[in-house]
């Protein structure tokens, strides 16, 4: 099974922030990885699909990058509404997400 | 509009199996798969398993091989998940999901049901 290391678990920011969270597969996944976003009793919500395509209506201000094992997950400047648990997900061999990064309000 | 509707919530004594439903609509039934995903409380999410509700086909996470079966309803079109031998640790709230492009297997997840809460206890 293919691993996805996620880093950092948690982290706390400012409105404004630039924020970055990183994902590593534990094997060559080309560029097939996505980022979600989850608030608090609500379903995932995809952002990113492989690796650097914004979803559709998803703002600019989220944006993905990397190829292979290493991936970036970057917000530019944090809005009050994107303080949640983001995920990313590998899809090159069956489906394995990583463990979260838990944003949180400095 | 594409929306995913699964079946309430259950409570089952360890042992137990759980049948968990999910019935899509505003798209072609069989265009899409269809993916659970579960999550248990506080936890992250962990990816499960997946059906082509166009001819059946599915593939399984391997920690849950011989414990969970996915299977489909053409008729209703509607998408099953079963899992077996339930633990606390299957406590949990389990997703349906839709992948994003038609036709394929993998590439994730735009449309998601309201999830399922099961409830494993003694």
């Amino acid at each position: 099974d293919i691993q996805m290391t996620q880093s950092p678990s948690s982290l706390s920011a400012s409105v404004g922030d630039r924020v970055t969270i990183t994902c590593q597969a534990s094997q060559d996944i080309s560029n097939y990885l996505n980022w979600y976003q989850q608030k608090p009793g609500k379903a995932p919500k995809l952002l990113i699909y492989d690796a650097s395509n914004l979803e559709t209506g998803v703002p600019s201000r989220f944006s993905g990058s990397g190829s292979g094992t290493d991936f970036t997950f970057t917000i530019s400047s944090l809005q009050p509404e994107d303080f949640a648990t983001y995920y990313c997900q590998q899809y090159d061999n069956l489906l394995t997400f990583g463990q979260g990064t838990k944003l949180e309000i400095k | 509009q594409v929306q995913l509707v699964q079946s309430g919530a259950e409570v089952k004594k360890p042992g137990a199996s759980v049948k968990v439903s999910c019935k899509p609509s505003g798209y072609t039934f069989t265009s899409y798969f269809l993916h659970w995903v579960r999550q248990a409380p506080g936890q992250g999410l962990e990816w499960m398993g997946v059906i082509n509700p166009r001819d059946g086909s599915r593939s399984y996470a391997q920690r849950f091989q011989g414990r969970i079966t996915l299977t489909r309803d053409t008729s209703t079109s509607i998408v099953y998940m079963e899992l077996s031998s339930l633990r606390s640790e299957d406590t949990a709230v389990y997703y349906c999901a839709r992948t994003r492009v038609i036709f394929e297997s993998r590439k994730g997840f735009d449309y998601w049901g309201q999830g399922t809460l099961v409830a494993v206890s003694s």
